[in-house]
């Protein structure tokens, strides 16, 4: 089956750019979704169609494709951004397009 | 104000069933495809199932097919998830969300969430 890989986990200081990243196969044909997550909380959607912004969503938050890595990157990290992320694609090879996750990564704001 | 709130989860035996709701208030409910996504204790979000605006198309991950079953009521604004045969691997929060993907032009529907309910948890054990 179709894999999404992230990294466990990325450590940065306040102030400094966080970048994470998300690698699959198919990302060069398909979009990927970026989701927030604290703790006990629900998922959040902080980017959507490679780059997007929804409304809302600060502007420190910015995502970009290139090949078949995603990145996820968050200029000047706050401490109110440590959160996990996971990226989300689709695996459109079979007679459906179907979700796919990535395992997710921890930002720590150290 | 868009709200989605999941019920039905608790304590049940492997081999059990438990049928989970999730009730949809703040938006037109039945222009929507939703989705239940899932994410056991200190692990990721994994993909569940999926049901088109209609309840005419539905899909699922291939650890759930046979044993669960998506559907909904849009006069109620109200979507399910019976889940027959549990095992000890379906523990999770089980999250309703809902899709705002599109049709690509090979009749694809690609999705993706704008909003999550706060999640209901599904607890397999005896």
């Amino acid at each position: 089956s179709y894999e999404l890989t992230q990294p466990p986990s990325v450590s940065v200081s306040p102030g400094q750019t966080a970048r994470i990243t998300c690698s699959g196969d198919a990302l060069p044909k398909e979009y990927a979704y970026w989701y927030q997550q604290k703790p006990g909380q629900a998922p959040v959607l902080v980017i959507y169609k490679d780059s997007e912004r929804p409304s809302g969503i600060p502007e420190r938050f910015s995502g970009s494709s290139s090949g078949t890595t995603a990145t996820l990157t968050i200029s000047g990290v706050q401490a109110e951004d440590e959160a996990d992320y996971y990226c989300q694609s689709a695996d459109s090879s079979g007679t459906y397009s179907e979700v796919v996750f990535g395992g997710g990564t921890k930002l720590t704001v150290l | 104000e868009v709200q989605l709130v999941e019920s039905g989860g608790g304590l049940v035996q492997p081999g059990g069933s438990l049928r989970l709701s999730c009730a949809a208030s703040g938006f037109t409910f039945s222009i929507h495809w939703m989705h239940w996504v899932r994410q056991a204790p200190g692990k990721g979000l994994v993909w569940v199932s999926r049901i088109n605006r209609d309840g005419s198309n539905t899909n699922y991950a291939d650890f759930v097919k046979g044993r669960f079953t998506i559907s909904r009521d849009n006069a109620k604004n109200t979507l399910y998830l019976q889940m027959n045969s549990l095992r000890a691997e379906d523990t999770a929060v089980y999250y309703c969300a809902r899709d705002i993907g599109y049709y690509d032009s090979s009749g694809y529907y690609y999705s993706h969430f704008d909003f999550w309910g706060q999640g209901t948890l599904v607890t397999v054990s005896s």
